[in-house]
């Protein structure tokens, strides 16, 4: 399996554009996570799915973020508009339903300037 | 408020002898714990669990050692290996929100040959 696979790698944007981030678990894997890598708070995370249905938001900082996971194979976060502040590193994990040990790919880093 | 603590940004080692790191929560509802190692420009991968009914788990080099009445767990290496320079972080999660980790903001391991 080739693991967690995230798109694009790295990001560069202007401040105020929209960015969409891309995420394909592993294959039969139905619990999906969104995490946040930033020198200030670690990784944090940012919202997670179990069978497609979001099931905690809480660590989504603020209404211009959002992620859809429209089937078992594909998530996206999106971040509408952008800022410098939202400049991190976010990865997308994966696992089976109850394995809290989740497959990690390789993060998108994203810088706003 | 962190309720993961990594009190040491960075830990150097020689080869061979043992590393440890270590780890303070705050939440008492936490009742597994996870490390994981994290290689730059790569996503974490999960290392070693402990569930919070035991006080060690171990598996090969790597030894999770958990302390209930202290909120303090510690990740042993023994003997240490160049190849272990990462940073490691550790994780919980709480009964009732089994998928929902938090993180600790990682310790750097340098491993000198």
């Amino acid at each position: 399996d080739a693991g967690v696979i995230q798109s694009p790698r790295h990001e560069v944007t202007e401040m105020g554009q929209e960015v969409t981030l891309r995420c394909k678990p592993i294959s039969g894997h139905n619990s999906l996570f969104w995490y946040r890598q930033t020198m200030m708070r670690g990784l944090e995370l940012l919202i997670y799915f179990n069978n497609n249905v979001p099931i905690d938001d809480s660590g989504m900082p603020e209404d211009r973020f959002s992620a859809k996971m429209p089937n078992a194979s594909f998530s996206t976060l999106k971040i509408q508009p952008s800022e410098p502040r939202d400049s991190a590193v976010y990865f997308c994990a994966s696992s089976f339903y109850g394995v809290r040990a989740g497959f990690f790919g390789q993060g998108t880093r994203l810088t706003v300037v | 408020d962190q309720q993961v603590k990594q009190n040491s940004p960075s830990l150097s080692v020689q080869e061979g002898r043992i590393s440890i790191l270590n780890c303070d929560y705050t939440n008492s509802m936490f009742d597994y714990f996870l490390w994981y190692k994290k290689y730059p420009a790569e996503g974490p991968t999960f290392l070693i669990s402990i569930s919070s009914i035991k006080d060690k788990n171990e598996d090969g080099r790597f030894t999770v050692f958990l302390n209930k009445s202290a909120k303090h767990l510690s990740l042993h290496i023994v003997p240490s290996q160049p190849g272990d320079s990462a940073v490691y972080f550790c994780a919980a999660s709480a009964q009732g929100g089994s998928e929902k980790l938090v993180f600790g903001k990682g310790t750097k391991l340098t491993v000198n040959p």
